[in-house]
């Protein structure tokens, strides 16, 4: 693995169901974050983690969980998804130092039907 | 409110230049990024401006005024890879990012 990784990388997903977005980084970095990204709209931050082990609501995280057990991993879950989830979904990291870059994973794309 | 504004789509000629300007308004400030995203692709980061002034960077330069709440992203020599969106990015002084919509910039040969 190089950098950050996101797993799938389309879903389509009926309305209703739970799943799981996957991100996993190899840069040590402390902080990540899950944004979505829909058309006309920025990015909008969903959930973010600034070590392993805490948790943090971003701007739009109705609907949404997270966890961070390890550094590395920060999955996404969606309890029961509605069609107005789909959209691109970003998960990045950075070194959690203030006024860093965010290096962002190549994304997933969920449609909700 | 926290907020970021950039034109939605800009239009240029391969070899020529074009600025991208992007204006904020932040819960205190700290500093403003501009990120690169292709179509289809993950956002790369481009510039990290703090101090007022101008930052050169190759063909590409951005510049921060702190008084004036404005940016911009200019580039020079243009090249059919430079058609992406550019995403302004304003970090507050919670080291908060607030993101702009992206400007789509199309380059015509």
């Amino acid at each position: 693995i190089a950098g950050i990784t996101q797993a799938p990388t389309s879903q389509i997903l009926a309305a209703g169901r739970r799943m799981t977005l996957r991100c996993t980084q190899d840069m040590r970095h402390n902080a990540m974050y899950w944004y979505r990204q829909d058309l006309g709209l920025g990015l909008r931050l969903i959930h973010y983690s600034n070590t392993a082990g805490t948790t943090g609501k971003g701007e739009v995280p109705d609907g949404y969980s997270v966890s961070r057990a390890n550094t590395d991993d920060f999955p996404l879950t969606l309890a029961s998804a509605v069609p107005s989830q789909t959209s691109v979904y970003f998960c990045a990291s950075s070194s959690g130092t203030g006024a860093d870059t965010q290096y962002f994973g190549p994304g997933t794309r969920l449609t909700v039907l | 409110g926290q907020n970021i504004d950039q034109p939605t789509e800009m239009t240029a000629t391969e070899g020529a230049i074009v600025q991208i300007n992007c204006t904020y308004q932040t819960s205190g400030f700290n500093g403003l990024f501009w990120y690169q995203q292709h179509a289809g692709e993950a956002p790369t980061f481009l510039s990290y401006n703090v101090l007022d002034g101008l930052e050169e960077k190759g063909r590409f330069s951005s510049f921060l005024s702190r008084s004036k709440g404005y940016s911009y992203l200019l580039l020079k020599e243009l090249q059919m890879k430079d058609s992406a969106s550019y995403l302004c990015c304003g970090e507050d002084s919670n080291y908060q990012l607030i993101w702009g919509a992206g400007t789509k910039l199309i380059i015509k040969p």
